[in-house]
């Protein structure tokens, strides 16, 4: 079965500093994909990136990058240059090839400071 | 703005009621997930359903059913609703490719209050 936890509730970073947000998973299956998303405080789930497991470089995507640690089946999310509008909740997920059931962490609550 | 759409936004009713949740999959997506978001069980997976079919199931109570319509819509009908199913319901959509799905896109969530 696959599992994704994420061991920080809340994490607060000061504006225009990166911030690291961590994530790791366990599955069985050597196929799978790797996303993080953001909810605001309204509500939507922003897809931000993404990584499979067969990638050979971290995935970047603007300000946001996945530090893709295979063997230790982490994927941890780096903002650089924190922005106040970054400040929500941040969400780690996990699919694998042959199964489209998308797990999601319990999240992470990023608060930016000015 | 991720293409998908649902409605209602908003939607309260009673105990024992029955609702129905709609969807519209982003232009191109042949796939449809429900997801429903709770304080005390997170973000679940309900079911997914890929051109019509269903595909994949997950904690979807049996009190709860889906489709998915020939023009790719999605409804979510929740019947002998219960305290318990208030919660913020989203739907996603993706294009699958050859190596298996991509990330999936959400639609802003139908929030439900049960009273």
């Amino acid at each position: 079965a696959q599992k994704i936890t994420q061991t920080q509730p809340g994490m607060f970073v000061q504006e225009k500093e990166a911030v690291t947000l961590d994530c790791t998973y366990d599955t069985s299956d050597p196929s799978y994909g790797l996303f993080w998303y953001k909810q605001p405080s309204s509500g939507e789930m922003i897809f931000l990136i993404y990584q499979g497991s067969y990638d050979q470089q971290n995935a970047t995507e603007g300000r946001y990058s996945l530090n893709f640690q295979k063997a230790r089946k982490s994927a941890n999310l780096v903002i650089s240059a924190s922005q106040l509008g970054d400040s929500a909740m941040y969400f780690c997920a996990m699919t694998q090839y042959n199964n489209n059931d998308m797990r999601f962490g319990a999240g992470t609550r990023l608060t930016v400071k000015p | 703005d991720s293409g998908v759409t649902q409605t209602p936004k908003h939607l309260i009713t009673a105990t024992g009621q029955r609702v129905t949740l709609r969807c519209s999959p982003r232009s191109g997506d042949l796939s449809v997930y429900w997801y429903q978001q709770s304080l005390d069980q997170g973000l679940q997976f309900l079911i997914q359903y890929y051109n019509g079919e269903e595909r994949a199931k997950g904690n979807i109570l049996e009190r709860f059913s889906a489709q998915q319509f020939p023009d790719l819509h999605s409804e979510l009908n929740l019947s002998s609703l219960e305290l318990g199913d208030s919660a913020l319901y989203f739907c996603a959509s993706s294009l699958e490719g050859a190596r298996g799905p991509r990330e999936q896109y959400f639609g802003p969530g139908t929030r439900l209050t049960v009273t």
